[in-house]
């Protein structure tokens, strides 16, 4: 079955920085992959997701990139501010298969002002 | 105008009872999903239900049975509940697999607690 390896687990940035979180999937027919947000205490929330047959996709200070080939993704998150400070969760599946996600382990940022 | 609710929130209990946690999304979604999430933080999916039909189901121990009324609701009752039991319980919903619109929203989670 799938497996999604995410790194780092911890990030710490300076508020203004750029983070950038990293992920690895196995199986080759997997066709979307989001990225999700979660607060201490609260929700997953979707932030940003990307297709297979997308390379990058950009929303305001977040973008996501894919490599196919060489099955990696990335979330990109330009001037961090403080409030982006949460864990964040990458995530692989194959959208005609139930659309079942397999989840990294996810990544906790940090932003210090 | 909630989108997924989920009750209860919190759920204290003690080994050996059986349990029920309840889900309902107003979004007219077909596909509905249990995700646990442990103390590391780790999600991973239980069951997922597309129009009350049963399309995933993780390797879970067979205490865990789900239920789908109708394709509004989701509900998960767990007997015979153990200590490695104690996590959140996520429920999520999303259209149908392929439609194009692949978010799945999650519910606010019910955090379990075994004693």
């Amino acid at each position: 079955g799938e497996n999604v390896e995410q790194h780092p687990s911890t990030l710490s940035v300076q508020e203004g920085d750029s983070a950038v979180i990293k992920c690895t999937y196995s199986d080759s027919a997997s066709n979307y992959f989001p990225w999700y947000k979660q607060e201490l205490g609260k929700r997953p929330q979707l932030i940003i997701d990307i297709r297979s047959n997308v390379g990058e996709k950009k929303d305001q200070r977040i973008a996501v990139t894919l490599n196919k080939t060489a099955k990696h993704f990335s979330l990109h998150i330009t001037e961090t501010q403080p409030e982006d400070s949460a864990v964040y969760f990458c995530a692989a599946s194959i959208r005609e298969y139930g659309n079942k996600l397999v989840f990294g382990a996810g990544t906790i940022l940090r932003v210090k002002s | 105008d909630t989108a997924v609710s989920q009750t209860p929130k919190y759920l204290v209990t003690q080994m050996g009872n059986d349990k029920s946690i309840k889900c309902e999304q107003n979004l007219g979604h077909d596909t509905m999903y249990w995700y646990k999430q442990d103390s590391k933080k780790f999600l991973k999916i239980m069951f997922s239900y597309n129009n009350k039909e049963l399309i995933i189901n993780e390797t879970v121990p067979n205490r865990f049975s789900p239920k789908s009324p109708d394709k509004a609701h989701l509900n998960l009752h767990i007997n015979s509940l153990e200590l490695g039991d104690s996590a959140v319980y996520f429920c999520a919903s999303s259209l149908v697999p392929g439609t194009g619109i692949d978010e799945q929203y999650f519910g606010p989670g019910t955090r379990l607690t075994v004693t």
